[in-house]
Formats: structure tokens, sequence, C-alpha cells
């Protein structure tokens, strides 16, 4: 699987967009991002997976590049909930396990 | 959905003492894995099962650690015998099936291990 590029962290006010980046500029065709993230002392959460397309469901959105090499997890209106560790995983269909790079750590600020 | 199910949350034991951790995958998830994070190693997967076989195993640290998956809806994790530098938060995630494009993984809350 393709590896994955994240700031180590950010931070963000309460209320305003939370945009998180993430490169995989070795991304190959079938490969699939993903986005998790994990509330201190809780597991991982699945927020939203896209192949080339733009995807939105009722948590975020991803906007994936054109050329796949980048990709950002966009929070509309971020809170206090969202203060978390936020991992972007590239994963191919044959791929069984998720890996888990070292993530964004998101703070949000009141 | 009561979703992935673990327990005990927590666990403090002494060191050479038997562990088990169990993992309860949600109803008709076909697929189960067990992770451990560690602040230095971040997530890493130990093993999985598909249909309750188990399918990758190359995750486990080492003979002390085994993994059972009886039947669909319950899997252990067993550490015997435990040792410090066991002490992590251990993991189990299902999905409805391995292998299939775009399946997502739901994880547990996970058991907090402390081997003294």
């Amino acid at each position: 699987d393709a590896k994955t590029t994240q700031p180590p962290s950010m931070d963000c006010a309460e209320g305003r967009a939370a945009n998180l980046p993430c490169n995989h500029s070795t991304i190959s065709g079938n490969e699939y991002v993903y986005w998790y993230r994990q509330i201190h002392s809780q597991g991982p959460q699945y927020i939203i997976h896209g192949l080339k397309n733009n995807e939105t469901n009722e948590m975020a959105s991803l906007i994936i590049t054109e050329d796949r090499k980048s990709s950002t997890l966009i929070l509309p209106h971020a809170t206090l909930r969202d203060t978390a560790v936020y991992y972007c995983i590239v994963r191919g269909s044959s791929a069984r396990q998720l890996t888990f790079g070292s993530g964004t750590q998101l703070t949000v600020l009141p | 959905d009561a979703g992935v199910i673990q327990s005990p949350r927590h666990e403090v034991t002494e060191m050479g003492q038997e562990v088990t951790l169990r993992c309860k995958p949600i109803s008709g998830h076909n697929s189960l894995f067990w992770y451990r994070q560690t602040m230095m190693r971040g997530l890493e997967l130990l093993i999985y099962f598909n249909n309750n076989v188990p399918i990758d195993d190359s995750g486990m640290p080492e003979d002390r650690f085994s993994a059972k998956m009886p039947n669909a809806s319950f899997s252990t994790l067993k550490i015997q015998p435990s040792e410090p530098r066991d002490s992590a938060v251990y993991f189990c995630a299902s999905s409805l099936f391995q292998g299939r494009v775009g399946e997502t993984q739901y994880f547990g809350p996970g058991t907090r291990l402390l081997v003294l």
C-alpha cells in the first residue's frame, strides 16, 4: 500500500471548517483513500473513503485531487468533540489490514 | 447496533500471568481483526480472521500470543506468559467482508493492559 504523509498537528476554531491534508504521491490506480479518527482513549472511528471522485457523508467531505496524489478531509463545522487524531490511509482492493501512520492531531479551540 | 464489544476494558496483571482478552464482533460481520496500540509503535495489526478462520497472523509478536475464534460471535486473544512490554491498548475490529473493495472496519473500545 502507498505511504501517506500528514502534518503532525493542526488547530481549528470551533465552528469553522477544518481542512486536513494528506499526501499520497505513490498511490496506484486501484487504491482507495480512507480516513479514520481516534478520539482520546477510544477505538479508531471510520469517517469516509473514496477512490477518484469527491465524497460527502454526514460527518465530512473528502476532496481528492485529479492526479490522486493528495486529498483533503473537510469537517465543515468543527466542534470541540472533533478534537482527535485523524489518520489518512491508502489501501488497495486486495489489502487486508489498515496501516495506520502517525496521523494529524486536530485540536478544535473554543 | 451494539458495536464491537471488548472485555475487560482494563486489565492489570503481574508478569508471568496469563491474560485473556475477549471480543464480540458486530452481528453479521465475517471478518475480525486484533490490533495493538503503543506510543512507540502506533497501531499494529496482530491477526485477522475471515469466517472464523485465521488468515494472517504474521503480526503476532511471538509464541506467547495466541488468538482463537471458535464461532462467528466470539474471539479471544491470549498472552501466556505476559511480560511488561506487552502493556498496550488492544483493539478488536470487525468488518462485513474483508477483501471487498471499499469495506470498512469498525473498532471496539479497546482493552488497556498493564503488565507489572
